[in-house]
């Protein structure tokens, strides 16, 4: 059974960059695909985007000039940076888990919080 | 991109009586594959989203069989044939066919 745990910084200053862990246990992250998705009041659930167990990647293209997503085969573990943020970042983030081409997700992380403040 | 439109986005029910859930999308959702991929999802106040049923209509193990999922094309509907109380929370339809996915707006279910 799969099991992912999201940690990282919890405050950003505006400008700075995001930067995320999701740490994967049960499986290994070159079986799946694996997704950044993030949750805020204001634009609901968004799917930020996916790197795959090749190590390509797919960004959503409202986020893509600022997101960077990478992986690390040896500690069974993949990243999300966000690059110059605004408040409009703040949210949770959930990492996630998903068959070949992303066609759906199969298991959640618990999510972690993000706040863009000063 | 695909909108996903969910109806309504508040459902007040009564314990043992049916709900539903609409999902309609801006383009067809079929797959050049010949599959729909359309996910239900469904989350308690304070966690994290679960997978109900996936491809249309397939159920999750352990997801009830109250829970059906139907449709094709751009319209969707999530049915839950006896509301219990372990039910409440939003529900989320989202779109794994065309690029980027997107998800609908959520569906608040609340006990009357």
């Amino acid at each position: 059974h799969v099991h992912l745990h999201e940690s990282g910084s919890g405050l950003v200053k505006p400008s700075e960059t995001l930067s995320l862990t999701c740490n994967v246990s049960g499986v290994s992250i070159t079986d799946f695909y694996w997704t950044w998705i993030r949750q805020s009041p204001g634009k609901g659930l968004e799917w930020i985007g996916y790197i795959s167990y090749t190590g390509s990647t797919n960004y959503n293209p409202s986020l893509r000039s600022r997101v960077t997503m990478s992986s690390d085969k040896s500690k069974n573990q993949f990243y999300l940076s966000v690059t110059s943020v605004t408040a409009a970042d703040t949210g949770i983030y959930y990492c996630a888990q998903s068959p070949r081409g992303m066609t759906t997700i199969e298991s959640w992380g618990q999510g972690t919080l993000v706040t863009v403040s000063s | 991109d695909v909108v996903l439109t969910q109806s309504p986005l508040s459902l007040p029910v009564t314990l043992g009586q049916p709900a539903s859930i609409s999902c309609r999308s801006s383009q067809s959702l079929v797959y050049v594959d010949g599959n729909t991929y359309l996910t239900w999802f469904h989350q308690r106040p304070g966690q994290s989203p679960r997978r109900l049923i996936y491809k249309v209509s397939n159920r999750d193990s352990g997801v009830p069989d109250r829970f059906s999922g139907s449709g094709s094309g751009t319209d969707f509907t999530l049915r839950i044939s006896r509301v219990e109380a372990d039910d409440v929370g939003v529900y989320y339809c989202m779109q794994g066919s065309l690029w980027p996915r997107s998800f609908g707006q959520g569906t608040k279910v609340e006990i009357k």
